[in-house]
Parts: C-alpha cells; sequence; structure tokens
C-alpha cells in the first residue's frame, strides 16, 4: 500500500513569508507527528495528533509554527513570518497505535526540504 | 527529559565485515524502549530494530541485532557481512511517553556509516 507522502519536496521561501507544508499519512493511521531535522542533526519533535486533536504540542519552538489535522487525514504544517533558522527537513510520520502492541512503529514520510533566505 | 548519546560522528567498515555502532541513553523510566533507524542519502528513515526494556533477550532482524546492556544504558546496534547498501546515517532513538499517548522519539545526532568495498 501507499506509504506516507509530503509535499512539496523543496521549498524556498524568503524570510517573513509563510509556508505550509502538507502530510498525508497511510490510510488508517491515527497517530500522526512532526519532526524537524537540521544539517547534520538528529530529529526533533515537533507536534502530535491523536486523530485531529493535537495532545502534546510540546516541540512547537515558536508560536510562529501552528499545525492542524483533518480527521485522521491530512496534516498540515504552517510556519509564519519564516526566519533562516527554520531552514530545515520537516519529516512526518504515522502510527497505527494499536493498543496492546509492545511499540507502535512510526513510518516516515519522505520530508520536505524548507530553504530559507 | 530523556537523552541519548552516540559519540561516533562517522564510521568505515570493509565490505563483508561487521561493525558496531554505539548508543547510549539516559532515562528514569523503568520502561522504555529504543529504537534504530537507517536514513540514506535519500532522506527517508527506514526502521531497523527496537528493543524494549524489559525484553529478555537481544532484539535481531536479519544482519541486524542489538547489543542491549541495560545496566550500562547502552544499546548498540550491530550490523553483520556488511553491504555497500548499508552505508547511510544510522540513528539511535528512545520513545518516551507524554500527552494524550504520544510516543515520540526522542534522537541521537547520528553515525555516518561508510562501507568501503
Amino acid at each position: 500500500g501507499a506509504g506516507v507522502s509530503q509535499s512539496p519536496s523543496n521549498k524556498v521561501t524568503e524570510k517573513g513569508k509563510d509556508v505550509e507544508l502538507r502530510c498525508d499519512p497511510i490510510s488508517g493511521h491515527t497517530a500522526l507527528y512532526w519532526y524537524r531535522q537540521r544539517l547534520g542533526q538528529g530529529l526533533e519533535f515537533l507536534i502530535y495528533f491523536q486523530g485531529n486533536s493535537a495532545p502534546d504540542k510540546s516541540g512547537l519552538p515558536s508560536d510562529r509554527f501552528s499545525a492542524e489535522r483533518t480527521g485522521e487525514s491530512v496534516s498540515t504544517l504552517t510556519i509564519q513570518r519564516t526566519q533562516q533558522e527554520d531552514s530545515a527537513v520537516y519529516l512526518c510520520a504515522s502510527s497505527p497505535r494499536v493498543s496492546g502492541y509492545s511499540y507502535n512503529e512510526q513510518f516516515f514520510g519522505p520530508g520536505t526540504r524548507l530553504t530559507v533566505l | 527529559a530523556q537523552k541519548i548519546t552516540q559519540t561516533q560522528p562517522g564510521m568505515f567498515v570493509q565490505e563483508k565485515e561487521a561493525v558496531t555502532l554505539d548508543c547510549t541513553y539516559d532515562t528514569s523510566d523503568p520502561s522504555y524502549g529504543l529504537f534504530w533507524y537507517k536514513q540514506p542519502s535519500s532522506g527517508e528513515m527506514i526502521f531497523l530494530i527496537y528493543q524494549g526494556s524489559y525484553d529478555q533477550q537481544n532484539a535481531t532482524e536479519g544482519r541486524y541485532s542489538l547489543n542491549f546492556q541495560k545496566a550500562r544504558k547502552s544499546a548498540n546496534l550491530v550490523i553483520s557481512a556488511s553491504q555497500l547498501g548499508d552505508s547511510a546515517m544510522y540513528f539511535c532513538a528512545m520513545r518516551e511517553l507524554s500527552q494524550g499517548g504520544s510516543e515520540k522519539l526522542v534522537f541521537g545526532k547520528g553515525t555516518k556509516l561508510t562501507v568501503n568495498p
């Protein structure tokens, strides 16, 4: 079946502009995560969705970052008034959240590479 | 807060030999899970192996095995019979349980593995 998809794959924007990044999770996956990966670094957690609610937003770096999710489907990460330090790869992951399992694997999308000039 | 440390920025191995990638972790939770992911140059995150803190045996998946030493808080990845396609970044991660059922992953900075022919 189809995996997690993200669009656009690359985005170049000017400082101060707003950007929207899209994630299409695997069908039926109720959990959705956004991560950020700066150059040469590991992934940093941003936000977690269960269905269309976001009970864990603890990783959002500032109020310029927001995200929403439509039901158990598409999620959009919005960055307002972009800054150069926002340049990174933004990855989305979805998970089935099956109870009773020892762990729920997160399936990652290919990421969106954001460059802020 | 949980923390993952990967002390090897880069590792080299000859094709067909085994290699060990180091990972140490810090947590006060008695129940935790450890993951290894592979990230090729194309950027996708590929799940390799999982180890639960209460698992009695070290995890194995094909050529991948996890050398789990709980008292030392280490979870090293062993790749046997290295192949050229194993050249990639490797990330160790720990599951952190949080609000609303979040199972966010905390990542180390990664190790770049190069397999030489």
